[in-house]
């Protein structure tokens, strides 16, 4: 099935900067990557997400980016708040067709104020 | 609002019982998903289902077995419960697997 690796584990940032969390993916065939976020004691939720047919996509402080030749793509986080602060999860299905969502280990971003 | 509801917040079997998860969606989606959540692991997908009665494995489906009679319910069975099955099960479900997934609340499960 498909791989997906996700660095870092963790991550600790000062308000007011940015966060960057990667994640690599296996199967070539893979054409849509989301991004979870999942607070304390609560159900992971999709934040954004982007196809393959795109390179890069945003919604206010948040982007994500798609190398589709080094099967790499990357959450960005700009001006981090401490309700930023979570576990995030990337995802890539097993392939086109797939029914299959495989997840990454996750990130624990945490937001100093 | 899509909904998508677990049977139970928190559970604790014992050893050897069976144990039935349940999931509802009312959505009126054809993907249904159970997976496993463990400190430092992620989620991990046990089994899934694209349609009435049609379910595939996972990533680590042993003893664990599925059922899904009616669209919107999706059952995880743990036919023998062992101790090493005490984690935090989360149900999703979705018209794709390229759409966005709901999850439910999560059942956190303890075998004693």
């Amino acid at each position: 099935g498909e791989n997906v690796e996700q660095h870092p584990s963790t991550l600790s940032v000062q308000e007011g900067d940015s966060a960057v969390i990667k994640c690599t993916y296996s199967d070539s065939a893979s054409n849509y990557f989301p991004w979870y976020k999942q607070e304390l004691g609560k159900r992971p939720q999709l934040i954004i997400d982007i196809r393959s047919n795109v390179g890069e996509k945003k919604d206010q402080r948040i982007a994500v980016t798609l190398n589709k030749t080094a099967k790499h793509f990357s959450l960005h986080i700009t001006e981090t708040q401490p309700e930023d602060s979570a576990v995030y999860f990337c995802a890539a299905p097993w392939g086109a067709g797939s029914y299959q969502l495989t997840f990454g280990k996750g990130t624990k971003l945490s937001v100093i104020p | 609002d899509v909904k998508v509801t677990q049977s139970s917040r928190y559970l604790v079997k014992r050893t050897g019982e069976k144990v039935f998860l349940e999931c509802v969606q009312d959505m009126d989606h054809e993907n249904m998903f159970w997976y496993r959540q463990d400190p430092g692991l992620g989620l991990r997908l046990i089994y899934f289902s694209y349609d009435v009665k049609m379910k595939e494995k996972g990533d680590i489906p042993e003893g664990y077995s599925v059922s899904r009679e009616k669209k919107e319910r999706f059952s995880l069975i743990l036919e023998s419960a062992s101790t090493n099955q005490t984690s935090m099960y989360l149900c999703a479900s979705g018209y794709r697997v390229t759409t966005e997934a709901f999850f439910g609340q999560g059942t956190r499960l303890t075998v004693v």
